[in-house]
């Protein structure tokens, strides 16, 4: 079945630092991949999505690439800020052949950045 | 992107009694879906609603603890039934997009006492 490993939190940064957040899938054949963020007491927003290998999400500074040869989708922000706290979910959704329409997520890594 | 809207935004409710979650959504979409999101936790899926048949319900998951409505593409109901304090969660509607990205309501923070 599908499965979405994410780095373990929670992480601790300071205000400008790099941010990087491992995420490595297990999925047949291609499926799009995705961030999810969630800032304290709300809901799931989209961050950004690679739909096919080589594609790059990008938004609100953050970035990652789909990597088939390794199954990553790693997120990255070169300098975070404090507003940027909150938990990331990685997420992939399979391809529309295999017959399962079930967003698969990771476990959430939470991400507290300090002045 | 879709724009979903859910009522209640949280509730505090006694055990035993049950609590129904609204999900209104601004377009017509096929699918719908309504996850679980324990305290500290990832996001577990309940059930897929489609509209015009029954919903699809995930390992762990039954139509007599989570009876769900879907009358028409735009709207669905979850119901938490019989509740006791393991129901306390985060219930999230959300809907599949043109590139097969997921779009969440705000989720309904409920409490059982």
């Amino acid at each position: 079945g599908n499965s979405v490993t994410q780095m373990e939190g929670p992480v601790t940064l300071s205000e400008e630092a790099f941010l990087t957040i491992n995420c490595t899938y297990t999925a047949t054949g291609y499926p799009s991949l995705f961030w999810y963020v969630q800032y304290p007491g709300e809901g799931l927003q989209l961050l950004l999505k690679a739909t096919k290998a080589d594609d790059k999400g990008s938004n609100k500074g953050f970035e990652a690439t789909y990597r088939k040869e390794t199954t990553s989708f790693h997120l990255e922000k070169g300098s975070v800020q404090v507003s940027d706290s909150a938990v990331y979910f990685c997420a992939l959704f399979p391809y529309s052949g295999a017959g399962s329409y079930q967003l698969t997520f990771g476990k959430g890594t939470k991400l507290s950045v300090i002045p | 992107s879709a724009v979903i809207s859910q009522k209640p935004s949280r509730d505090i409710c006694q055990r035993g009694t049950s609590l129904t979650i609204q999900c209104q959504v601004d377009s017509q979409v096929t699918m719908m879906f309504w996850y679980r999101q324990q305290p500290g936790q990832s996001l577990t899926l309940i059930a897929t609603a489609n509209q015009g048949s029954e919903a699809t319900y995930e390992s762990g998951f039954v139509i007599d603890k989570f009876p769900i409505s879907r009358p028409n593409l735009t709207f669905s109901t979850l119901t938490v039934s019989n509740m006791s304090p393991e129901d306390s969660s985060i219930y999230l509607c959300s809907v599949v997009g043109q590139m097969n990205e997921q779009f969440f309501g705000p989720g309904t923070r409920l409490t059982v006492l």
